[in-house]
Protein backbone atom coordinates (compact mmCIF):
# COMPACT_ATOMS: atom_id res chain seq x y z
CA UNK A 1 0.00 0.00 0.00
CA UNK A 2 1.88 3.35 -1.23
CA UNK A 3 2.17 5.46 1.71
CA UNK A 4 3.53 9.23 1.22
CA UNK A 5 5.00 11.12 4.04
CA UNK A 6 5.30 14.89 3.79
CA UNK A 7 8.00 16.84 6.43
CA UNK A 8 8.17 19.24 7.47
CA UNK A 9 4.48 19.36 8.37
CA UNK A 10 5.13 23.86 8.78
CA UNK A 11 7.74 25.96 7.85
CA UNK A 12 8.13 29.75 8.38
CA UNK A 13 10.88 31.76 6.68
CA UNK A 14 11.22 35.53 6.01
CA UNK A 15 10.31 36.79 2.72
CA UNK A 16 13.50 36.03 -0.21
CA UNK A 17 14.89 32.68 1.39
CA UNK A 18 14.43 29.59 -1.38
CA UNK A 19 13.48 26.49 0.46
CA UNK A 20 12.66 23.20 0.01
CA UNK A 21 9.52 20.89 0.78
CA UNK A 22 10.04 17.24 0.59
CA UNK A 23 7.77 14.36 -0.18
CA UNK A 24 8.40 10.69 0.41
CA UNK A 25 6.83 7.48 -0.81
CA UNK A 26 7.21 3.75 0.11
CA UNK A 27 6.24 2.20 -3.19
CA UNK A 28 8.96 3.35 -6.19
CA UNK A 29 6.35 1.57 -9.07
CA UNK A 30 5.08 5.26 -9.65
CA UNK A 31 3.56 6.40 -12.86
CA UNK A 32 3.76 10.16 -11.78
CA UNK A 33 4.00 12.15 -8.94
CA UNK A 34 2.23 15.97 -8.33
CA UNK A 35 2.84 19.03 -6.41
CA UNK A 36 0.02 21.09 -5.15
CA UNK A 37 -0.98 24.30 -3.74
CA UNK A 38 -4.25 24.91 -1.68
CA UNK A 39 -4.91 28.04 -0.44
CA UNK A 40 -7.44 28.15 3.00
CA UNK A 41 -10.91 28.14 2.48
CA UNK A 42 -10.06 26.64 -1.61
CA UNK A 43 -9.12 23.70 -3.46
CA UNK A 44 -5.99 22.22 -4.62
CA UNK A 45 -4.36 23.57 -7.54
CA UNK A 46 -1.77 21.93 -9.62
CA UNK A 47 1.85 23.41 -9.70
CA UNK A 48 3.77 20.66 -11.14
CA UNK A 49 3.49 16.85 -12.93
CA UNK A 50 6.45 15.10 -13.15
CA UNK A 51 5.97 11.47 -15.09
CA UNK A 52 8.11 8.83 -13.82
CA UNK A 53 10.34 9.02 -16.31
CA UNK A 54 11.51 11.99 -15.82
CA UNK A 55 13.50 13.93 -13.26
CA UNK A 56 12.30 17.11 -12.64
CA UNK A 57 10.03 19.80 -13.83
CA UNK A 58 10.50 23.77 -13.48
CA UNK A 59 7.52 26.23 -13.90
CA UNK A 60 8.44 30.00 -12.91
CA UNK A 61 10.11 30.11 -9.58
CA UNK A 62 9.41 26.36 -8.75
CA UNK A 63 11.21 23.44 -9.48
CA UNK A 64 10.22 19.83 -8.32
CA UNK A 65 12.89 16.84 -8.67
CA UNK A 66 12.16 13.02 -8.64
CA UNK A 67 14.35 10.20 -7.41
CA UNK A 68 12.11 7.70 -8.14
CA UNK A 69 14.41 4.80 -6.75
CA UNK A 70 15.14 6.20 -3.70
CA UNK A 71 11.26 7.31 -2.96
CA UNK A 72 11.92 10.96 -2.76
CA UNK A 73 10.61 14.31 -4.43
CA UNK A 74 11.26 17.73 -3.51
CA UNK A 75 10.04 20.46 -4.35
CA UNK A 76 12.20 24.01 -4.36
CA UNK A 77 10.69 27.34 -3.67
CA UNK A 78 13.50 30.31 -4.74
CA UNK A 79 13.07 33.85 -3.56
CA UNK A 80 10.33 33.75 -1.75
CA UNK A 81 7.09 35.59 -1.32
CA UNK A 82 4.10 36.18 1.01
CA UNK A 83 1.92 35.26 -1.50
CA UNK A 84 3.65 31.72 -1.96
CA UNK A 85 1.92 30.97 1.41
CA UNK A 86 -0.17 28.27 1.36
CA UNK A 87 -0.15 24.15 2.53
CA UNK A 88 1.12 22.56 0.01
CA UNK A 89 0.63 18.81 -0.85
CA UNK A 90 2.20 15.83 -3.23
CA UNK A 91 0.36 13.26 -4.31
CA UNK A 92 1.36 10.14 -6.59
CA UNK A 93 -0.25 8.34 -8.80
CA UNK A 94 0.92 4.43 -9.13
CA UNK A 95 1.15 2.40 -11.91
CA UNK A 96 -2.34 0.81 -13.05
CA UNK A 97 -4.68 2.48 -11.24
CA UNK A 98 -5.83 6.08 -11.25
CA UNK A 99 -6.02 7.59 -8.05
CA UNK A 100 -3.94 9.65 -6.34
CA UNK A 101 -2.40 9.00 -2.73
CA UNK A 102 -1.63 12.28 -1.08
CA UNK A 103 0.83 12.84 1.42
CA UNK A 104 -0.44 15.25 4.65
CA UNK A 105 1.28 18.49 3.09
CA UNK A 106 3.81 21.13 4.48
CA UNK A 107 2.00 24.05 5.66
CA UNK A 108 4.08 27.05 4.45
CA UNK A 109 4.17 30.84 5.96
CA UNK A 110 6.52 33.61 3.97
CA UNK A 111 6.56 36.33 6.38
CA UNK A 112 7.44 40.37 4.83
CA UNK B 1 -12.89 26.89 -18.52
CA UNK B 2 -15.30 27.19 -15.86
CA UNK B 3 -12.99 24.44 -13.96
CA UNK B 4 -14.23 21.97 -11.73
CA UNK B 5 -17.80 23.16 -10.09
CA UNK B 6 -19.49 22.12 -6.47
CA UNK B 7 -22.37 23.55 -4.67
CA UNK B 8 -23.83 23.94 -2.42
CA UNK B 9 -20.18 24.96 -1.07
CA UNK B 10 -20.98 25.30 2.35
CA UNK B 11 -23.83 23.31 4.54
CA UNK B 12 -25.09 22.70 7.86
CA UNK B 13 -27.01 20.31 8.63
CA UNK B 14 -28.59 17.85 11.38
CA UNK B 15 -27.58 14.56 12.23
CA UNK B 16 -29.93 12.54 10.42
CA UNK B 17 -30.90 14.07 7.49
CA UNK B 18 -29.76 13.35 3.91
CA UNK B 19 -27.62 15.53 2.28
CA UNK B 20 -26.46 15.78 -1.34
CA UNK B 21 -23.07 17.09 -2.88
CA UNK B 22 -23.30 17.99 -6.67
CA UNK B 23 -20.48 18.34 -9.15
CA UNK B 24 -20.20 19.71 -12.69
CA UNK B 25 -16.30 18.19 -13.94
CA UNK B 26 -14.55 20.23 -16.49
CA UNK B 27 -16.61 20.01 -19.97
CA UNK B 28 -14.28 17.43 -22.15
CA UNK B 29 -13.24 14.82 -18.65
CA UNK B 30 -13.95 11.62 -18.66
CA UNK B 31 -12.74 10.83 -14.77
CA UNK B 32 -14.47 12.44 -12.02
CA UNK B 33 -13.05 11.74 -8.56
CA UNK B 34 -14.82 12.82 -5.44
CA UNK B 35 -12.53 13.22 -2.50
CA UNK B 36 -12.66 13.74 1.57
CA UNK B 37 -10.55 16.16 3.44
CA UNK B 38 -9.87 16.07 7.05
CA UNK B 39 -7.49 17.42 9.70
CA UNK B 40 -7.09 13.73 11.36
CA UNK B 41 -6.81 11.86 7.92
CA UNK B 42 -5.88 14.30 5.18
CA UNK B 43 -7.82 13.77 2.00
CA UNK B 44 -9.01 10.24 0.99
CA UNK B 45 -10.13 8.93 -2.43
CA UNK B 46 -13.60 7.69 -1.90
CA UNK B 47 -14.77 6.91 -5.40
CA UNK B 48 -13.74 7.81 -9.06
CA UNK B 49 -15.64 7.33 -12.59
CA UNK B 50 -14.08 6.44 -15.85
CA UNK B 51 -16.84 7.66 -18.74
CA UNK B 52 -19.57 7.89 -15.93
CA UNK B 53 -18.87 3.94 -14.48
CA UNK B 54 -17.39 3.72 -10.78
CA UNK B 55 -13.92 2.22 -11.05
CA UNK B 56 -13.23 2.10 -7.57
CA UNK B 57 -15.70 2.81 -4.79
CA UNK B 58 -13.48 0.90 -2.01
CA UNK B 59 -13.16 4.52 -0.67
CA UNK B 60 -16.73 4.75 0.88
CA UNK B 61 -16.81 4.86 4.15
CA UNK B 62 -19.93 2.89 4.27
CA UNK B 63 -23.61 2.16 2.69
CA UNK B 64 -24.47 5.62 3.84
CA UNK B 65 -22.58 7.10 1.32
CA UNK B 66 -23.37 6.57 -2.31
CA UNK B 67 -22.24 8.39 -5.20
CA UNK B 68 -23.85 8.51 -9.16
CA UNK B 69 -22.74 10.05 -12.24
CA UNK B 70 -25.75 9.77 -14.69
CA UNK B 71 -24.11 11.87 -17.45
CA UNK B 72 -20.88 13.26 -18.55
CA UNK B 73 -21.50 16.76 -16.76
CA UNK B 74 -22.54 16.18 -13.55
CA UNK B 75 -22.46 13.77 -10.31
CA UNK B 76 -23.74 13.75 -7.00
CA UNK B 77 -22.56 12.28 -3.58
CA UNK B 78 -25.35 10.93 -1.16
CA UNK B 79 -25.08 10.87 2.41
CA UNK B 80 -27.81 9.35 4.04
CA UNK B 81 -28.70 9.34 6.65
CA UNK B 82 -25.81 11.69 7.73
CA UNK B 83 -23.83 11.66 11.35
CA UNK B 84 -21.18 14.41 12.68
CA UNK B 85 -18.47 12.24 12.25
CA UNK B 86 -19.12 12.81 8.20
CA UNK B 87 -17.85 16.18 8.73
CA UNK B 88 -15.04 17.18 6.44
CA UNK B 89 -14.62 19.11 3.47
CA UNK B 90 -15.54 17.07 0.24
CA UNK B 91 -13.69 17.67 -3.44
CA UNK B 92 -14.49 16.71 -6.90
CA UNK B 93 -12.26 16.66 -9.85
CA UNK B 94 -11.80 15.21 -12.85
CA UNK B 95 -9.67 14.66 -15.52
CA UNK B 96 -9.10 13.47 -18.89
CA UNK B 97 -7.58 9.96 -18.96
CA UNK B 98 -6.44 7.68 -21.69
CA UNK B 99 -9.32 6.50 -23.43
CA UNK B 100 -7.70 3.44 -24.63
CA UNK B 101 -9.14 1.61 -21.26
CA UNK B 102 -10.88 2.30 -18.11
CA UNK B 103 -8.10 0.84 -16.18
CA UNK B 104 -4.88 2.63 -17.60
CA UNK B 105 -3.35 5.48 -16.80
CA UNK B 106 -3.54 9.13 -17.79
CA UNK B 107 -0.38 11.10 -16.94
CA UNK B 108 -2.79 14.47 -17.43
CA UNK B 109 -3.50 16.60 -14.33
CA UNK B 110 -6.56 16.24 -12.25
CA UNK B 111 -8.24 19.46 -11.18
CA UNK B 112 -9.98 20.46 -8.10
CA UNK B 113 -13.28 22.56 -7.54
CA UNK B 114 -13.49 24.48 -3.96
CA UNK B 115 -14.83 22.06 -2.34
CA UNK B 116 -18.30 21.73 -0.26
CA UNK B 117 -17.73 22.37 3.45
CA UNK B 118 -20.03 20.18 5.14
CA UNK B 119 -21.16 19.96 8.77
CA UNK B 120 -23.14 17.49 10.49
CA UNK B 121 -24.87 18.65 14.34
Amino acid sequence: KQEVTQIPAALSVPEGENLVLNCSFTDSAIYNLQWFRQDPGKGLTSLLLIQSSQREQTSGRLNASLDKSSGRSTLYIAASQPGDSATYLCAVKNTGFQKLVFGTGTRLLVSP
Amino acid sequence: DAGVIQSPRHEVTEMGQEVTLRCKPISGHNSLFWYRQTMMRGLELLIYFNNNVPIDDSGMPEDRFSAKMPNASFSTLKIQPSEPRDSAVYFCASSLAARFGVRRDSGNTIYFGEGSWLTVV
